[in-house]
């Protein structure tokens, strides 16, 4: 049973550009959260999607972010017109979102450098 | 209302000796507590969790110990290893109507020397 998967591992962009970043949940699991790690700082919570719904996105700026869960395919987190305080590593976890399994299993995360 | 503060930042423990690392939170809603260990650049890896109906849980090296009255929890690593050299988060959230988005704490660097 692979983990949760997510690329690009390393996504570089200039200002002004789009980065896009996957996350493939666990088999099984229909909950992805998305969370931000600054440097030298904790994981920030993003957004909370099941398929196709997006559940609670209090985390995720109002502006620019953008999240989706489609009924096939993976999560797709859309950053548009990057600035350099967009510089992060991003985590996706998912989790069955069954009661009794409420562990999040975590992504190897996406490095994005916006120069 | 939704913080969870952990300290300390960093901690050297020699080999063999108790690695202690401890939160508090302050939104009483909270009922699931987790703790995450987390190597560079690698994801978060859950090593144990908590409800607050337990006062304690422990899961070979690893003890959570949790205080309700005083809204918070601790972690006990026992007979620590070089191994255990990593970054440690613990994290609240609510199972019951709140989604189980995670709030985390700050992170400890924790390093076992020989």
């Amino acid at each position: 049973n692979a983990g949760v998967m997510q690329n690009p591992r390393h996504l570089v962009r200039r200002r002004g550009q789009e980065a896009r970043l996957r996350c493939s949940p666990m088999k099984g699991h229909s909950h992805v959260y998305w969370y931000r790690q600054l440097p030298e700082e904790g994981l920030k919570f993003m957004v909370y999607l099941q398929k196709e719904n997006i559940i609670d996105e209090s985390g995720m700026p109002k502006e620019r972010f953008s999240a989706e869960f489609p009924k096939e395919g993976p999560s797709i987190l859309r950053i548009q017109q990057v600035v350099r305080g967009d510089s992060a590593a991003y985590f996706c976890a998912s989790s069955p979102g069954t009661v009794g399994q409420e562990t999040q299993y975590f992504g190897p995360g996406t490095r994005l450098l916006v120069l | 209302q939704q913080q969870v503060k952990q300290s300390p930042q960093s901690l050297i423990v020699q080999k063999g000796g108790i690695s202690i690392i401890n939160c508090a939170y302050e939104n009483t809603a909270f009922d699931y507590f987790p703790w995450y260990q987390q190597f560079p650049g690698k994801g978060p890896a859950l090593l144990i969790a908590i409800r607050p109906d337990v006062s304690e849980k422990k899961e070979g090296r690893f003890t959570i110990s949790f205080n309700k009255s005083a809204k918070q929890f601790s972690l006990h690593i026992m007979d620590s290893q070089p191994g255990d050299s990593a970054t440690y988060f613990c994290a609240a959230s609510m199972l019951s109507g709140g989604g189980n988005k995670l709030t985390f704490g700050t992170g400890t660097q924790l390093k076992v020397e020989l």
